[in-house]
């Protein structure tokens, strides 16, 4: 069975520029999350949605970072104006349902480098 | 501010012999906790939980136990193996509060054959 997968792999951009990545959760799962890896520190939540509505965005750090998902599959995770500070591996994970005793599986995640 | 922390950056074992990572919290409304296992290039992987119900839960060589008066809890991995070389992050999530997951820094662990 597939895993939860995550395009492109790696993206280059210049500052101000706009990007969008790509999750794909396991086939089922109705809980997708993102989070945000910088050097050295552990992966910091972003946002979470069940279903197609977004259930908590909280982590977004500001108004640049916008996330679909629009029929509770794909989700998209869009960075305007990118800043040398987004630079960070984005990781995507899904769960089968919220419920705390659900593992979290996460993919490969995509390392955005802003130049 | 860290909620989740992993003082260890780094440890290093001779295989066969027991790793033990450390994790600490400051939030005493988290009450479910896991580890992640993560290789390079390749997003973590779920290794075991334990709930704060417990104070221990055993799976085959790994061993989680929580002291929550201490607010700490640790990861046992007997005996070590050198594929179990790897960065572990501990995790911790309020049920009342939705599914984010808040992580530690991670601590790399050598296993020495």
């Amino acid at each position: 069975g597939a895993g939860v997968s995550q395009t492109p792999s790696n993206k280059v951009t210049e500052k101000g520029k706009y990007v969008e990545l790509r999750c794909d959760p396991i086939s089922g799962h109705t809980a997708l999350y993102w989070y945000r890896q910088s050097l050295g520190q552990g992966p910091e939540f972003l946002i979470y949605f069940q279903g197609t509505g977004a259930a908590d965005d909280s982590g977004l750090p500001n108004d640049r970072f916008f996330a679909v998902r629009p029929e509770g599959s794909v989700s998209t995770l869009k960075i305007q104006r990118t800043e040398r500070g987004d630079s960070a591996v984005y990781l995507c994970a899904s769960s089968p349902s919220p419920q705390a005793y659900n593992e979290q599986f996460f993919g490969p995640g995509t390392r955005l480098t802003v130049l | 501010d860290q909620q989740v922390k992993q003082n260890s950056p780094s440890l290093s074992v001779q295989e066969g012999r027991i790793s033990i990572l450390n994790c600490d919290y400051t939030n005493s409304m988290f009450d479910y906790f896991l580890w992640y296992k993560k290789y390079p290039a390749e997003g973590p992987t779920f290794l075991i939980s334990i709930s704060s119900i417990k104070d221990k839960n055993e799976d085959g060589r790994f061993t989680v136990f929580l002291n929550k008066s201490a607010k700490h809890l640790s990861l046992h991995i007997v005996p070590s193996q050198p594929g179990d070389s790897a960065v572990y992050f501990c995790a911790a999530r309020r049920e009342t509060s939705g599914s984010r997951l808040t992580f530690g820094e991670g601590t790399q662990l050598t296993v020495n054959p």
